[in-house]
């Protein structure tokens, strides 16, 4: 299976503040098809996960431009800037190139 | 509005055998593969079972192969996850989502049932 290694494990940040988190897969998450799909989530405190990003980089409906995310081959990041209060939460990256699909163990984001 | 909403858990014993059920609604339910992901309390995210949106090809991780059954009724608009010889390490939410393939990612999470295996 791909492991997916996120780091930090935790994060404070201030409001209005930039952030940036990295997900490291075990193998390649380049496609065949040539695609690479690298997702990332969100879980708010006390509710369900829900999706930021999709293949690496495109922003899924409603999402902020505040999110973006970068990389290839087996390193990603997702950067989130001027945070707001509801963005706390535990961040997972996760892939779908390879079965079975996988996530990463999560990153907290906390207020300073 | 798409709407996950997921029945069926609860505490039940080793070894034993539990059904969840996923009713669908905001969408066109058969236009989609649906999967189950679960998270076992404090932890991250696993992956247990995807459906293609016709219910003709299934797939499961090595964890649960063999043990649960994914299937769907498109007339009811609904998915469910049968669990057999259940174990301890199979305590945790489980969450319907519906599964975007062309993205392959998990796209929209219902709020999760908690199954709770112990004797």
């Amino acid at each position: 299976d791909v492991v997916m290694t996120q780091t930090p494990v935790s994060l404070s940040v201030s409001l209005g503040g930039q952030v940036s988190i990295s997900c490291r897969s075990s193998q390649s998450l380049v496609h065949n098809n040539g695609n690479t799909y690298l997702s990332w989530y969100l879980q708010k405190p006390g509710q369900s996960p829900q999706l930021l990003i999709y293949k690496v980089s495109n922003r899924f409906s409603g999402i902020s431009d505040r999110f973006s995310g970068s990389g290839s081959g087996t390193d990603f990041t997702l950067k989130i800037s001027r945070v707001e209060p509801d963005d706390l939460g535990v961040y997972y990256c996760g892939q779908g190139t390879q079965y079975p699909n996988t996530f990463g163990a999560g990153t907290k984001l906390e207020l300073k | 509005e798409v709407q996950l909403v997921e029945t069926g858990g609860g505490l039940v014993q080793p070894g034993r055998s539990l059904k969840l059920s996923c009713v669908a609604s905001g969408f066109t339910f058969n236009n989609y593969w649906m999967s189950w992901t679960r998270q076992a309390p404090g932890k991250g995210l696993e992956w247990v079972a995807s459906i293609t949106n016709s219910g003709g090809s299934t797939y499961y991780p090595d964890s649960v192969k063999g043990r649960f059954t994914i299937s769907r009724d498109n007339a009811q608009n609904t998915l469910y996850l049968q669990m057999n010889s259940l174990r301890s390490e199979d305590t945790a939410t489980y969450y319907c989502t519906r599964y975007y393939s062309s993205y392959d990612c998990f796209v929209y999470w219902g709020q999760g049932t908690l199954v709770t295996v112990s004797s």
